[in-house]
């Protein structure tokens, strides 16, 4: 099967720092979602982002398909940006609509 | 627009009983997915319902079972409760069931097993 890997496993950052988030697949995909998971549990979508780049505020995200690797770009980071952030992708050798996840990254930002 | 809700928030039984849990899918969407979040196994995709059928499931033995409803609402039935059974588990829903499609996530449903 795929293998969804993500780097790094803990960051601890400065508010007001920028970080990247890393997310490694091991084969093709359809579909890559980025989620942050809150201290309460709830999976917020941030990006869909199957391929290219797309920005909302402070967070963007690339998906390159050919390297199969997706970013994640936190700018000026806040206290509430702590949480677990989960990359899932759809595998596309593997049944469809199932979204497998990466073993997150465990970010936590000091004020 | 309201998202996916859950209920209840939080269940607490022993082992051996059974667990209902609910999902309502945000208005027009089919499809309704269950995964389980238990400590140190991740998030693991359990089942798939569309359309009142169950579409797919996941590596999780016969006594985990649902069902979706005429509305698209699901339920998901743990039978025979274990230990290992405590976890957090989250309902998601997406429009149309489609592959590639955004899948919405609700607060999710406590278990824990005594």
């Amino acid at each position: 099967g795929i293998q969804v890997e993500q780097s790094p496993p803990d960051l601890i950052l400065q508010e007001g720092a920028n970080s990247t988030l890393r997310c490694n697949f091991s084969d093709s995909v359809n579909n890559l979602q980025w989620f942050h998971q809150n201290p309460w549990g709830q999976l917020i979508n941030l990006f869909y982002i199957p391929s290219g780049t797309k920005q909302n505020g402070r967070l963007s995200a690339t998906t390159v398909v050919t390297e199969r690797y997706s970013l994640l770009y936190i700018s000026s980071s806040q206290t509430t940006d702590s949480g677990v952030y989960f990359c899932a992708v759809e595998w596309y050798g593997g049944a469809t609509n199932k979204l497998i996840f990466g073993t997150g990254t465990l970010l936590a930002v000091q004020p | 627009e309201a998202g996916v809700t859950q209920s209840p928030t939080h269940l607490i039984k022993t082992r051996g009983q059974q667990a209902t849990l609910r999902c309502s899918p945000i208005s027009g969407h089919t499809s309704v997915y269950w995964y389980q979040q238990a400590l140190g196994l991740g998030l693991q995709f359990l089942l798939w319902y569309d359309e009142g059928e169950e579409r797919n499931r996941g590596n999780f033995p016969p006594r985990f079972s649902g069902r979706q409803f005429p509305n698209y609402s699901s339920e998901l039935n743990v039978n025979a409760l274990e230990l290992e059974d405590s976890a957090l588990y989250l309902c998601a829903s997406s429009l149309l069931g489609g592959s590639q499609e955004t899948q919405y996530f609700g607060p999710g449903t406590r278990l824990l097993v005594l």
